[in-house]
């Protein structure tokens, strides 16, 4: 079956040190694979997108990488701060039907 | 600035009741989304729509309907209210582009008692 998963658990992180989520996914040829932030009681806010054919993108204080022989991304926020405890989702775009295809987010905290 | 809105923010409504939740975007963006999150779920697609008088379904669509009468709004519509269907609901755009970036509302709680 066609899945994408990412740590359900809640992952707790010293601030200043850097935070890695994963996002995994079986069976699937994605185009293209987003992340974004969700904070309680908000919609999702898009953070950055990596083609199939890249593998690692930059923005500011977060680097994505996109492994498609794993099937995995890696979500990395150095130096992190309080401000950026929240709950991450990883979606992929699937060439098939050009939908999105939702992991059900990692909650992460930062602790001061 | 643009934005999306949905409305109401919150609902409470009985089994079997009619409910439309409202999405409406100033992006003048042609592709708009409506999702459901619950618990333990990652976002799950109800119906989208790439343009005016344009709808499709998604995968969990059975129980919701919409229309597209205008760029800007997509309504959601429960035709007849289940407890399943309580859940944050959640409405979307893009452009038209396929690998552009969603924009969200911030969702409407629905809760079917």
């Amino acid at each position: 079956s066609q899945k994408i998963e990412q740590n359900s658990e809640a992952l707790n992180i010293q601030e200043g040190k850097t935070a890695t989520l994963t996002c995994n996914y079986t069976n699937y040829s994605p185009a293209y694979l987003q992340w974004y932030r969700q904070d309680p009681g908000r919609g999702p806010v898009f953070l950055l997108l990596i083609r199939e054919n890249e593998k690692e993108k930059r923005k500011e204080r977060l680097k994505v990488t996109f492994d498609t022989t794993l099937k995995q991304s890696l979500f990395h926020i150095t130096a992190s701060q309080p401000a950026d405890s929240a709950t991450y989702l990883c979606a992929l775009l699937l060439t098939s039907n050009y939908q999105l295809i939702w992991g059900a987010g990692t909650k992460l905290i930062i602790k001061p | 600035d643009a934005e999306i809105t949905q409305s109401p923010r919150h609902k409470i409504t009985e089994t079997g009741r009619q409910v439309t939740l409202a999405c409406h975007q100033t992006w003048n963006h042609n592709n708009m989304f409506w999702y459901r999150q619950d618990l333990g779920h990652g976002l799950r697609l109800i119906h989208y729509s790439y343009g005016v008088q344009d709808t499709n379904k998604g995968e969990v669509s059975d129980g919701y309907s919409v229309s597209r009468s205008n760029t800007e709004d997509l309504p959601l519509t429960l035709e007849s209210a289940a407890s399943s269907q309580t859940s944050v609901y959640f409405c979307a755009s893009r452009l038209d582009s396929n690998t552009g970036e969603l924009f969200f509302g911030e969702g409407s709680r629905l809760t079917v008692l």
